[in-house]
């Protein structure tokens, strides 16, 4: 009973370099969130994905970052020129069924993305 | 702004004790309140969550009581233990839309001495 899988678990880019990042959801899930963790700092929503769609992405940055949560295949975030402010521990949680009493959100590992 | 204020930041316990920490929120639509559990290098661990309908829940060790009036919410860690020492992180939603996102306080970081 596999949990969240996220990969890879560490991520080293140089400035200006293209980081991507994976997010398979647990079994059964359908429901793709997306947040960010800053040393010392709680963990900040950036956005929501269903199959295929994108339900909330207000905390995502403007430009530069990206998700997608296709048909198939797991859920990406993509950031694009990366700078050293990009650093930090992105983490991917997933939830069963939209309209379900309790939205039970189980995280992964987490992909701690490094800017040089 | 801040829409999850939890404290103390930092909070140490001889094994044995409770450990209480506490938040607060602002936003009267939360109605999902999730505590979160993390060790270092390791993502967040669901521990327990409760509904506005009740005013306490058990699960164990660990009681989240809950004070609607006050918009407050703690967690009790009963019997402290050093395997307990992580960050401990409070998180609310609104489950009566069609997103359910965490909003996250900034996390308590407790160790539990031997």
């Amino acid at each position: 009973n596999a949990g969240v899988m996220q990969n890879p678990r560490h991520l080293v880019r140089r400035r200006g370099q293209e980081a991507r990042l994976r997010c398979s959801p647990m079994k059964g899930h359908s429901h793709v969130y997306w947040y960010r963790q800053l040393p010392e700092e709680g963990l900040k929503f950036m956005v929501y994905l269903q199959k295929e769609n994108i339900i909330d992405e207000s905390g995502m940055p403007k430009e530069r970052f990206s998700a997608e949560f296709p048909k198939e295949g797991p859920s990406i975030l993509r950031i694009q020129q990366v700078v050293r402010g990009d650093s930090a521990a992105y983490f991917c949680a997933s939830s069963r069924l939209a309209g379900s009493s309790y939205n039970e959100q189980f995280f992964g590992p987490g992909t701690r993305l490094t800017v040089l | 702004q801040q829409q999850v204020k939890q404290s103390p930041q930092s909070l140490i316990v001889q094994k044995g004790g409770i450990s209480i920490i506490n938040c607060a929120y602002e936003n009267t639509a939360f109605d999902y309140f999730p505590w979160y559990q993390q060790f270092p290098g390791k993502g967040p661990a669901l521990l327990i969550a409760i509904r506005p309908d009740v005013s306490e829940k058990k699960e164990g060790r660990f009681t989240i009581s809950f004070n609607k009036s006050a918009k407050q919410f703690s967690l009790h860690i009963m019997d402290s233990q050093p395997g307990d020492s992580a960050t401990y992180f409070c998180a609310a939603s609104n489950s009566g839309g069609s997103n359910y996102k965490l909003t996250f306080g900034k996390g308590t970081l407790l160790t539990v001495n031997p």
